[in-house]
């Protein structure tokens, strides 16, 4: 079965310094793979995804098959990346990780 | 703005009493979806809707149920809760079939069980 690993459940990091939040998979295909995002007091939502290979409010993150990895990087952060990140599989249904609570140090 | 709207907020049942979570979107998506998400943990799909096409998840107690009268429309409905059923539930919505598979998901409602 499909798995998601988010190993770190709170990452503090100072505003300025680069960003990291792992995440690992377990998956025998081609996975199609998700970060969602959940700022305080708002609801879930897709901060970008693989396939689309793109930079949403800096961030980034590129597909490793090799490691079986997808993690989130941003060179500089920012208070208000303060939120939770989930990392996200698809196969016939989306499976979450447990999610990484970031919090950006002043 | 096209959004997917979930009410009541916050819900307080009592043990044993059934409750209705509503979910209504205005997306015009054809899947919808219920996950629950207690505290410290992943959102967990309890089942969805492709159109009209129900579909269960294989560990979804048999407690929980689901209704979707129109695109617009879901409801949650639990018949008997249970101290174990309190979370959050969130509703969420996507276009399969058309190359999006996004999910938009609604705030939220908090279901306490006394």
């Amino acid at each position: 079965a499909q798995r998601v690993t988010q190993p770190e459940k709170l990452l503090s990091v100072f505003k300025g310094a680069p960003v990291e939040l792992k995440c690992n998979y377990s998956y025998s295909g081609s996975p199609e793979l998700f970060w969602y995002v959940q700022y305080s007091r708002q609801r879930l939502q897709l901060l970008l995804r693989h396939i689309s290979r793109e930079s949403i409010k800096g961030f980034t993150a590129d597909l490793n098959k090799g490691e079986t990895s997808f993690h989130l990087k941003k060179p500089f952060a920012q208070e208000e990346d303060s939120a939770m990140y989930y990392c996200a599989i698809r196969d016939d249904k989306i499976i979450f990780g447990k999610g990484t609570r970031l919090h950006i140090l002043p | 703005d096209a959004m997917v709207i979930q009410n009541p907020r916050y819900q307080v049942t009592q043990f044993g009493k059934p409750v209705t979570l509503s979910c209504s979107q205005t997306l015009n998506h054809n899947v919808m979806y219920w996950y629950q998400q207690k505290s410290s943990q992943a959102p967990k799909l309890l089942f969805h809707y492709y159109d009209k096409d129900f579909n269960n998840e294989a560990d979804t107690p048999d407690n929980f149920q689901s209704r979707r009268p129109n695109t617009s429309f879901c409801f949650l409905d639990i018949r008997s809760p249970g101290l174990g059923d309190a979370a959050m539930y969130l509703c969420a919505t996507s276009r399969a079939g058309m190359g999006e598979e996004t999910q938009y998901f609604g705030p939220g409602t908090r279901l306490l069980v006394l």
